[in-house]
């Protein structure tokens, strides 16, 4: 399976200020996503990253609040913009491969800890 | 009501034991489904896909019930290392690739 980096690993940050995370895969992917998990919670699909287009967004994620790029089929960022504490969350990418045995399987990075003072 | 709901648990069992876990998704129209696993701290991993004929892979079996709209996981000669939280995934319909994760169920084995 694909090898999935995460940057930073962790990070403290002040209310009011912005963090972009970055994903690299070490092979080409057809999809990569943008999960987070909050304290306690399971995973929440924040959007979908689109190579050349912008992401598509889910329900309850702007594009304002959670910029994303994705250049090439390796590399993702994600923003989370104007941090608030209710932000404090783990941001996961996860990728589909080409050659996947199963549909729809997906790959997790190991995360972004993100505190939010 | 959730699009996945599992029992969170936390499951305490001894070495050796079967332990089973449920999950029920509100997609009817959902074809494929995956168990995940997560340890403390660590991202999901993909535990084994969920097939409507079932799925055994080892001490691990995975049943789909469509028309309960329901998924089971069960670990026979649970180890020490299975203490984890299993999430329960819709996959949902289509290709897109949406995963719906449920909150986890977590359990412990001990000696």
């Amino acid at each position: 399976s694909a090898v999935i980096s995460q940057k930073p690993s962790r990070d403290i940050c002040q209310r009011g200020t912005s963090l972009t995370i970055q994903c690299q895969v070490d092979s080409q992917v057809t999809m990569m996503f943008w999960y987070r998990q909050q304290p306690g919670q399971s995973l929440t699909l924040i959007a979908t990253a689109n190579q050349g287009s912008e992401a598509t967004y889910e329900s309850g994620f702007v594009i304002d609040k959670f910029p994303i790029s994705r250049p090439n089929l390796t590399f993702s960022t994600l923003t989370v913009s104007n941090m608030s504490p209710e932000d404090s969350s783990i941001y996961l990418c996860s990728v589909e491969e080409l050659m996947a045995q199963t549909d729809n399987e997906q790959f997790f990075g190991p995360g972004t800890r993100l505190t939010v003072l | 009501r959730k699009e996945v709901e599992q029992d969170p648990g936390p499951f305490n069992v001894p070495e050796g034991a079967t332990v089973a876990f449920n999950c029920t998704y509100s997609n009817s129209a959902s074809q494929s489904f995956f168990w995940y696993r997560q340890d403390c701290r660590k991202e999901p991993k993909l535990l084994m896909s969920v097939y409507s004929s079932g799925n055994e892979d080892g001490r691990f079996t995975a049943q789909l019930n469509r028309a309960s709209q329901y998924i089971s996981l069960l670990i026979r000669d649970s180890k020490l290392s299975d203490s984890a939280t299993y999430l329960c995934v819709d996959a949902g319909g289509t290709s897109y690739g949406k995963l719906t994760f449920g909150q986890g169920t977590i359990l412990t084995v001990h000696p």
